[in-house]
Order: C-alpha cells, then sequence, then structure tokens
C-alpha cells in the first residue's frame, strides 16, 4: 500500500537551532515527492518538488533532500516566521498521478 | 495574482442538510481537487476532475458528489450532510503535466 509517513508530529526549536523533518515513503514507480508548508487556517503552499534520489533543492532556510526511501526537509538557523505545519506528499505507485499526504509535522520557533 | 478561491470560510450546517462547496480558479488549469483534512490524518482525496464534465472517485468519496460543468468552477455536494463530515475542506488545482498543487484557503465545515 502507498503510504507517506512524517515525522516528528510536532517539533519545537529555539530560534537559530537547526534541525530536520523526515518523510518515510512506500510507493512503486514515485512520480515525484512533494513538500509544502501550510499555515494556521490557511490552505498548503508549494515549497519544493524532488524526482529521484539524490536531488536536492533550496530555497531561503530550507533544503529538501531525497533518498530511495526518504526525504529530509532540513531547516537551518529557523525564525519565528518559520513556524507552520510541513506536508510531504508523493505521487506514483497504485494512487497513479494522484497525490497522497502525509499528516505533517507542526513546527514551532521560539524568539 | 493568481488563485484559487472557495466560496466559504465557516460553514455550520445542519444533519441531513444538503449542503453545496464551491471553488473557481483563475489560472485556466485543467486538473481541480477535493481535500478533506483531519488532525492526524493528514489530506484525504475526495473526487478530482481532469477536465469539464468529468470526474474520477478519490480515497473517500461516499457521502460526496461533485460537478463540473465549468473549466475554472469545481463544486463538491453532501447530499445529507452527517457529523463525521465535520472537517476542512480543501479545493485544489493544476495544470496538466505539472504535478503542483495551488490551493484554496479551506472551508471549515460544521454539522451539526
Amino acid at each position: 500500500e502507498d503510504q507517506v509517513t512524517q515525522s516528528p508530529e510536532a517539533l519545537r526549536l529555539q530560534e537559530g537551532e537547526s534541525s530536520s523533518l523526515n518523510c518515510s515513503y512506500t510507493v512503486s514507480g514515485l512520480r515525484g515527492l512533494f513538500w509544502y508548508r501550510q499555515d494556521p487556517g490557511k490552505g498548503p503552499e508549494f515549497l519544493f518538488t524532488l524526482y529521484s534520489a539524490g536531488e536536492e533543492k533550496e530555497k531561503e532556510r530550507l533544503k529538501a533532500t531525497l533518498t530511495k526511501k526518504e526525504s529530509f526537509l532540513h531547516i537551518t538557523a529557523p525564525k519565528p516566521e518559520d513556524s507552520a505545519t510541513y506536508l510531504c506528499a508523493v505521487r506514483g505507485g497504485t494512487g497513479g498521478f494522484k497525490t497522497i499526504f502525509g499528516a505533517g509535522t507542526r513546527l514551532f520557533v521560539k524568539a | 495574482d493568481v488563485k484559487v478561491t472557495q466560496s466559504s470560510r465557516y460553514l455550520v450546517k445542519r444533519t441531513g442538510e444538503k449542503v453545496f462547496l464551491e471553488c473557481v480558479q483563475d489560472m485556466d488549469h485543467e486538473n481541480m481537487f477535493w481535500y478533506r483534512q483531519d488532525p492526524g490524518l493528514g489530506l484525504r482525496l475526495i473526487y478530482f476532475s481532469y477536465d469539464v464534465k468529468m470526474k474520477e472517485k478519490g480515497d473517500i468519496p461516499e457521502g460526496y458528489s461533485v460537478s463540473r460543468e465549468k473549466k475554472e468552477r469545481f463544486s463538491l455536494i453532501l447530499e445529507s450532510a452527517s457529523t463525521n463530515q465535520t472537517s476542512m475542506y480543501l479545493c485544489a488545482s493544476s495544470r496538466q503535466g505539472n504535478e503542483k498543487l495551488l490551493f484554496g484557503s479551506g472551508t471549515q465545515l460544521s454539522v451539526l
């Protein structure tokens, strides 16, 4: 069964304290792994797409990496405005062109 | 700014009512989707559409139907609302061949 598991469920950091969020997936024929950011009361906002193992993408303090089994979202020197829920999603496998989402990691960054 | 607009931010309905959730996109996207989001469960796909008048069931279509009469509009219908349909409903769209989803702000539906 196609599955996306994110850990931890919640992460509390001090401002400037770097860390990583994990997304483990089981899907055959990966057609893309996606990261989204969701602020409270809003819809998810697209961050990155990764297609193959070894690929990396960066945007400001965020860097996403991909292996054959998991993806990491690295947050370097986070600021309070980085506080949000980060969602991982995959496309492929038996779901075909459907996008399957993980439950998300809630990130809290304290000043 | 290109965007996906959902007609209501908050909605309160009674059990048994017929409920319409409307979604409009202004980007001429071919694909449109309805998800529901519940704590701890992530986003789950209800229905999607790849073209006008075309619809496909997602993972949890029971109790829902959809309508896409025009390219820019995708409606989600709860035929007889039940309390277990209390949830955040998110509409999204994407261009054919581009997997990136653009989401609306969501409708928080409460069924009492």
